[in-house]
């Protein structure tokens, strides 16, 4: 079982729908939760992290936790053709560090 | 603020040779990451450092090594390179000591032929 799970994609919704990007964890002392996205060619960049319970909105983003499943979501509202990328959830086991366990990525595409 | 500057970019190397990359991370930033992206494999984890000390390390074998300096910027080198090392390196300035929030270079292409 890998230690972090993305669903590869694509995933492909229209513009103007919500993109729901799913991850799962092995780990049940992980404590902290990130989502990157990554465009084409580029780095991974930072769009949202996520420490307790419950749901965190920032913008058309939000992120969802649930420590009790081991599950971790990103939502995306009002998609844009500009949210096509392939998003990279990771995790932070507790204890001190900043290292990350990344899922191997969910490319999503916004159509037209 | 300068982002976080990695060279080179691009290099090619030959199975046996030696690599030596370098990352400056933002200023102030203290803590350094690397990572290694491959298609197939995703990011993994390479190793951690803080204050010129390595604070984690990923399974990688002993051929790969880094360092940090002083002035916080750091290098990883890879000795006698395989075809698999083929991989884009990312380094990743932290601005904690334990946030878990990267902020990552553009990356070392490495093609070893």
């Amino acid at each position: 079982q890998k230690e972090v799970e993305q669903n590869s994609g694509p995933l492909s919704v229209p513009e103007g729908a919500i993109a729901s990007l799913n991850c799962t964890y092995s780990d049940r002392g992980s404590q902290s939760f990130f989502w990157y996205r990554q465009y084409s060619g580029k780095s991974p960049e930072l769009i949202m992290s996520i420490y307790s319970n419950g749901d965190k909105e920032d913008g058309r983003f939000t992120a969802q936790l649930n420590k009790a499943s081991q599950y971790v979501s990103l939502l995306i509202r009002d998609s844009q053709p500009s949210d096509s990328a392939t998003y990279l959830c990771a995790v932070k086991p507790s204890g001190g560090g900043n290292k990350l366990t990344f899922g191997t990525g969910t490319q999503l595409k916004v159509e037209l | 603020k300068a982002g976080v500057t990695q060279t080179p970019r691009y290099l090619i190397k030959t199975r046996g040779q030696q690599v030596t990359l370098s990352c400056s991370p933002i200023s102030g930033h203290r803590s350094v990451s690397w990572y290694q992206q491959t298609p197939g494999q995703g990011l993994q984890f390479l190793f951690e450092y803080f204050s010129e000390t390595q604070r984690n390390k990923g399974n990688f074998p002993g051929r790969f090594s880094g360092r940090q300096f002083s002035n916080s910027r750091s290098e990883m080198n890879v000795s006698t390179l395989e075809l698999g090392d083929s991989a884009l390196y990312l380094c990743a300035s932290i601005a904690g000591t334990s946030t878990g929030e990267l902020f990552f270079g553009e990356g070392s292409r490495l093609t070893v032929l």
